[in-house]
């Protein structure tokens, strides 16, 4: 166990809908990274949050955003969904600003139909 | 411009045969590397890192890396595959140079221990 929490653990939704994502970092940990991985594109880094500010931004797109809470923990965002969008979506936190050791959730594997 | 390779999509090894599991890498300055193995449906673990000294790395699970300066490589190695080391195998870089300060992810590498 990695103390990285990701709700839900699954997610099946509609294209054009929006749904919301939600991770909780090690104690201690104050950065963020939202990461997606599907089977054709291995693991892309979408954006990075420390200490409450978004530090990098990645292969995110604008129907996604993200933010990170005054407790640390993150929710990220995707709107007006497609088939495309179907993946697993990790989250990860690591104690620095810089990016060294990261520490994975379980995921949230997203379904859209 | 930063990248990593892993060049092999997948990797069979017999049960107690000894493994690798191929990165390179290009930086502008000096790297820190990573190893990371992902287990069917379970997020990615950390198994180990090089940032300076000692070339030769030792992580979890009695895996260790290499670190290559001349062939720009960081390869994984364990002496005696287990069947349990089934799974999916990142390689991550990331420049010290780079005020980014994020991880260049390997396209995975699946690795098959057959028993």
């Amino acid at each position: 166990d990695s103390g990285v929490t990701q709700t839900p653990k699954h997610l099946i939704t509609a294209t054009g809908q929006r749904v919301t994502l939600r991770c909780s970092p090690r104690s201690g940990d104050l950065s963020v990274y939202w990461y997606q991985q599907s089977l054709d594109q291995g693991l892309q880094f979408l954006i990075q949050y420390y200490n409450g500010e978004e530090r990098a931004k990645g292969n995110i797109l604008e129907r996604f955003s993200a933010q990170q809470f005054p407790d640390l923990h993150s929710e990220l965002n995707l709107s007006s969904l497609e088939l495309g969008d179907s993946a697993l979506y990790f989250c990860a936190s690591s104690v620095e600003i810089e990016a060294d050791t990261q520490y994975f959730g379980p995921g949230t594997r997203l379904t859209v139909l | 411009a930063q990248s990593v390779a892993q060049p092999e999509d997948q990797v069979n090894v017999a049960e107690g045969n000894p493994l690798t599991v191929k990165c390179t890498y290009s930086v502008s300055g000096n790297p820190y590397l990573f190893w990371y193995v992902q287990y069917p449906n379970r997020g990615l673990q950390f198994l180990l890192k090089y940032i300076t000294g000692d070339n030769l790395v030792k992580g979890s699970y009695g895996f260790e890396a290499e670190f290559n300066k001349s062939q720009t490589s960081f390869h994984l190695k364990k002496p005696s595959a287990l069947v349990s080391d089934s799974a999916l195998y990142f390689c991550a870089v990331r420049d010290i140079l780079d005020s980014n300060y994020q991880l260049i992810w390997g396209a995975g590498t699946k690795l098959i221990i057959k028993p």
